[in-house]
């Protein structure tokens, strides 16, 4: 099925940096929700964006939707050992019924 | 937001045989979804779920293999019928509530030797 483009698919960072992943699509959305997701655990939603350009924070995270409906971005500052786990973008058209489109996810490794 | 729960949290099954998960929310929602999720890799839907209707299943996924109840507005189940190693995998249930969000249940791993 049809898929965002999210990027990078990895990523291995030092503990304290920050952290910057995207998810971009040839098409327009009017939602973008963002997931973290441990191993063996549910997808648990960290950020929902219902507006172009809307820029939401949830503690070190920060999203934004983007001005062309066509994207997003998702920030986390100051990363800590917790923050491993695989990051998930998703999508909802207009006319989807309710199905959202996800992202391949970005796996997040911090190096000891 | 929503709380889900799913039982089981995991099971390991023998081949040929079946499994049914139970997916119970702690409010009424209209919207509930089943997933599955492969090893690394992303979601993909099995099929929707509202309480009254028949489920509505995506392309690849058929009614006789996961045939899904929905007697009321906040319990759901989906049955993984004659398992193969194939089958393998998490299942996810969800579900879209008024406040325009998808939360998720914690998953059955579910492993068929």
């Amino acid at each position: 099925g049809q898929q965002l483009n999210q990027s990078p698919q990895s990523m291995f960072i030092q503990e304290g940096e920050d952290v910057s992943m995207n998810c971009t699509s040839s098409s327009i959305f009017n939602t973008w929700l963002w997931y973290k997701q441990d191993p063996g655990e549910g997808p648990v939603l960290l950020i929902a964006l219902y507006k172009a350009g809307e820029l939401t924070s949830n503690g070190r995270l920060t999203a934004q939707f983007g001005i062309t409906r066509k994207d997003s971005f998702l920030n986390i500052s100051a990363s800590i050992p917790s923050d491993v786990g695989i990051y998930f973008c998703a999508g909802l058209h207009v006319d989807s019924n309710y199905q959202l489109i996800w992202g391949a996810g970005t796996k997040l490794i911090i190096k000891p | 937001s929503a709380v889900i729960s799913q039982k089981p949290s995991r099971d390991i099954c023998q081949r040929g045989t079946s499994l049914t998960i139970q997916c119970q929310v702690d409010s009424q929602v209209t919207m509930m979804f089943w997933y599955r999720q492969q090893p690394g890799q992303s979601l993909t839907l099995i099929a929707t779920a509202n309480q009254g209707s028949e489920a509505t299943y995506e392309s690849g996924f058929v009614i006789d293999k996961f045939p899904i109840s929905r007697p009321n507005l906040t319990f759901s189940t989906l049955t993984v019928s004659n398992m193969s190693p194939e089958d393998s995998s998490i299942y996810l249930c969800s579900t879209w509530t008024r406040q325009e969000t998808q939360y998720f249940g914690p998953g059955t791993r579910l492993l068929v030797l």
